[in-house]
């Protein structure tokens, strides 16, 4: 079976502009989670969705948005974007609401440069 | 707040020596679980070893290792005989335990294992 998938793997944008970064969960996992991870630190919570619904949201600005579609895949969503948005971005997906407390399956992200 | 202090930033190694990455947190919450991940250059990150606040057994896995240590909030992870593909990124993580709502996840900043052949 497939891991979680992301799309693009890498990404370059200017200042000010918007971009879309796609997730798809291994199948059965109805919990997907994204992660911002700038270089050199941990990754930091940025929502939680599960069953399309939004669970949880870290302590990002309204930039950031996202959504969960009928077949569990993700979109996350970034506005206006800064230079400090540059970092690569994960998406992890787990088989239950509880998230993050449970086994989570993380991506090989999405690397985005912001110029 | 939740705080994991991993001090260690980088650390290398030669092949088939021991070595431990050290893991402090910090939490109010009574229940909770802790995490090891694995990072490697490909970028996703690996589970290795959920532990929860309870249970302070140490584990063994493989040459993998873990000493789970409350009255000093430590969750300390070992690698015995080292070889070259553990060299990664490896981060500890706290979770709470949230029955009604939802848990994240907050993570160290990682330390960096080379190994060395």
């Amino acid at each position: 079976d497939a891991g979680v998938t992301q799309s693009p793997t890498h990404l370059i944008k200017t200042r000010g502009q918007q971009v879309t970064l796609r997730c798809s969960p291994i199948s059965g996992h109805k919990s997907v989670s994204w992660y911002q991870q700038v270089l050199g630190q941990g990754p930091q919570f940025i929502f939680q969705y599960y069953e399309k619904e939004e669970r949880g949201r870290g302590n990002f600005p309204d930039r950031f948005s996202a959504r969960q579609f009928p077949n569990y895949s993700s979109e996350l969503n970034v506005n206006a974007l800064l230079l400090g948005d540059s970092a690569l971005y994960l998406c992890a997906s787990s088989s239950t609401p509880q998230g993050a407390n449970e086994k989570l399956f993380f991506g090989s992200g999405t690397q985005l440069s912001v110029l | 707040a939740q705080k994991v202090t991993q001090a260690q930033t980088e650390i290398s190694v030669v092949e088939k020596e021991d070595v431990t990455l050290d893991c402090v947190y910090e939490t109010r919450d009574t229940t909770y679980y802790l995490f090891w991940y694995k990072q490697p250059p490909s970028g996703e990150l690996v589970f290795l070893i959920r532990r929860n606040s309870f249970d302070e057994q140490n584990e063994i896995s493989g040459r993998y290792s873990w000493n789970f240590q409350k009255s000093t909030s430590s969750f300390n992870f070992t690698i015995t005989a080292s070889q070259v593909v553990d060299s990664a990124v490896y981060f500890c993580a706290l979770s709470d335990d949230r029955f009604w709502g939802y848990s994240t996840l907050t993570f160290g900043k990682g330390t960096m294992l080379l190994v060395s052949p």
